[in-house]
């Protein structure tokens, strides 16, 4: 069965400091990728997708994620995080017509 | 587009009691999906229709379960005979389907089962 790893639980960070969030999946086929986001209060929202292409991929709010296919890698990057970015952020995989999602990554940033 | 839609938002139940909760897809989105999350857990897939078919159900998705979607529009999803392990936030996502299939989903319906 597919699974969805997400390395960290809990990440606090700073205004500005630069984030990584990984993301692992086990499937070796063709995957189509996606990270989600929730605030505070609000359901969940897609930040960026991967379907094919060029495996580094722009979503809204100044994310990004990079595709690295040997490493069974997606994951999600911000160069300087602000307030506004404290969320919970889910990575997930489509596979046999469901989304698989790991288990989230609660980012708090402090002022 | 006014989003996917669903209600109720919140529900407190007996355990014992049934309870129905609806999802409004987007308006032509031949996909409607239906998730479970529970806390410090991402969504876990319980059904999906394609129109008005149910095409897949999870063993997540117990014979107290039961989902429909009539006319391929909104869907219901029924729990019979709640039990206290059915508390948690259930998702409705709505897509157009295909090779690059974009799930958007709704606000969830949050039942406690008491």
């Amino acid at each position: 069965a597919q699974s969805v790893s997400q390395h960290n639980h809990h990440v606090i960070l700073s205004e500005a400091a630069s984030l990584e969030l990984g993301c692992n999946y086990s499937y070796g086929g063709t995957v189509n990728l996606f990270w989600y986001v929730q605030y505070p209060g609000q359901h969940l929202q897609l930040l960026l997708k991967y379907f094919s292409g060029d495996p580094l991929v722009k979503g809204i709010k100044g994310f990004e994620a990079e595709f690295i296919k040997s490493k069974f890698s997606f994951n999600l990057r911000k160069p300087s995080v602000q307030w506004s970015d404290t969320a919970e952020y889910f990575c997930a995989v489509f596979f046999t017509n469901k989304l698989v999602f790991g288990a989230g990554t609660i980012l708090r940033v402090k002022s | 587009d006014t989003g996917v839609s669903q209600n109720p938002r919140h529900k407190i139940t007996k355990r014992g009691q049934n309870v129905t909760f609806r999802c409004d897809p987007i308006s032509e989105h031949n996909r409607l999906y239906w998730y479970r999350q529970t806390l410090g857990q991402g969504p876990e897939f319980l059904t999906y229709f394609q129109n008005e078919a149910q095409l897949e159900k999870s063993r997540l998705l117990s014979d107290r379960f039961s989902a429909e979607r009539p006319k391929g529009s909104f869907s219901t999803l029924e729990i019979q005979r709640t039990e206290q392990g059915d508390s948690a936030m259930y998702l409705c996502a709505s897509s157009v389907g295909g090779e690059t299939d974009t799930q958007y989903f709704g606000p969830g319906t949050r039942l406690t089962v008491l």
